[in-house]
């Protein structure tokens, strides 16, 4: 168990530019979840995945936001047309049907300038 | 719609002294009650979780929390507070098909030696 992986690590990137961040997780894990945290806030829901579809999407979730994870495995984020206010920690978690509670990856910090 | 309110955005304790962090939410149905921990630059690690049953539950570290219908609370608990437990505290509160959670905005606990 490797845990939940995510990268890069840290993204810096130019107003206006698109992005991608991958999230690996637990191989077990059938759920997927998004997250993004701002500072002195917790963590807010953006999307999850059980398999391969995509059951539920906040409305905070922009039409530039979008997110996939084709084969059931790995997730992708990508936001595009990127603006100062997408400045944030992007954090993927897991979990398996039934078993509640998350399982956190490390976070993606994307700054944009 | 669910909602949690952390009302104590930093507390300091003394290191061996007993803590009590406070945690209340709102929620229609019987919540799911979870409470994790997150260091600087770090995800969320899960400390424990309630669902239903004793309404005292045990986590790991050394944590417990008590569900407290009637007052619509789950505070977190430790007898004695190491220097390691410094960091951000969330609690959150989750739907019954295990789907999205709400956290709420977090205490920062700092331990004076």
């Amino acid at each position: 168990d490797t845990g939940v992986s995510q990268n890069p690590r840290h993204k810096i990137t130019k107003r206006g530019q698109n992005v991608t961040f991958r999230c690996d997780p637990i191989s077990e894990h059938n759920r997927l979840y998004w997250y993004r945290q701002t500072l002195g806030q917790g963590p807010e829901f953006l999307t999850y995945f059980q398999n391969e579809a995509q059951l539920e999407k906040s409305r905070l979730l922009s039409d530039r936001f979008s997110a996939e994870r084709p084969k059931g495995s790995f997730s992708t984020l990508e936001i595009q047309r990127t603006e100062q206010g997408d400045s944030a920690m992007y954090l993927c978690a897991s979990s398996r049907t039934g078993d509640y509670g998350y399982t956190f990856g490390s976070g993606t910090r994307l700054t944009v300038v | 719609a669910q909602s949690v309110t952390q009302p104590d955005i930093h507390i300091t304790v003394s290191e061996g002294a007993s803590l009590e962090l406070r945690c209340n939410y709102s929620y229609g149905a019987t919540p799911y009650l979870f409470w994790y921990v997150q260091s600087p630059g770090q995800g969320l690690q899960l400390l424990l979780k309630y669902f239903s049953g004793d309404t005292l539950v045990q986590g790991i570290k050394g944590f417990e929390a008590e569900f407290k219908r009637s007052q619509s609370s789950f505070n977190l608990r430790k007898p004695s507070v190491h220097w390691s437990d410094a960091a951000e505290y969330f609690c959150a509160v989750g739907a019954t098909n295990a789907g999205k959670s709400t956290f709420g905005d977090g205490t920062t606990l700092t331990v004076k030696p």
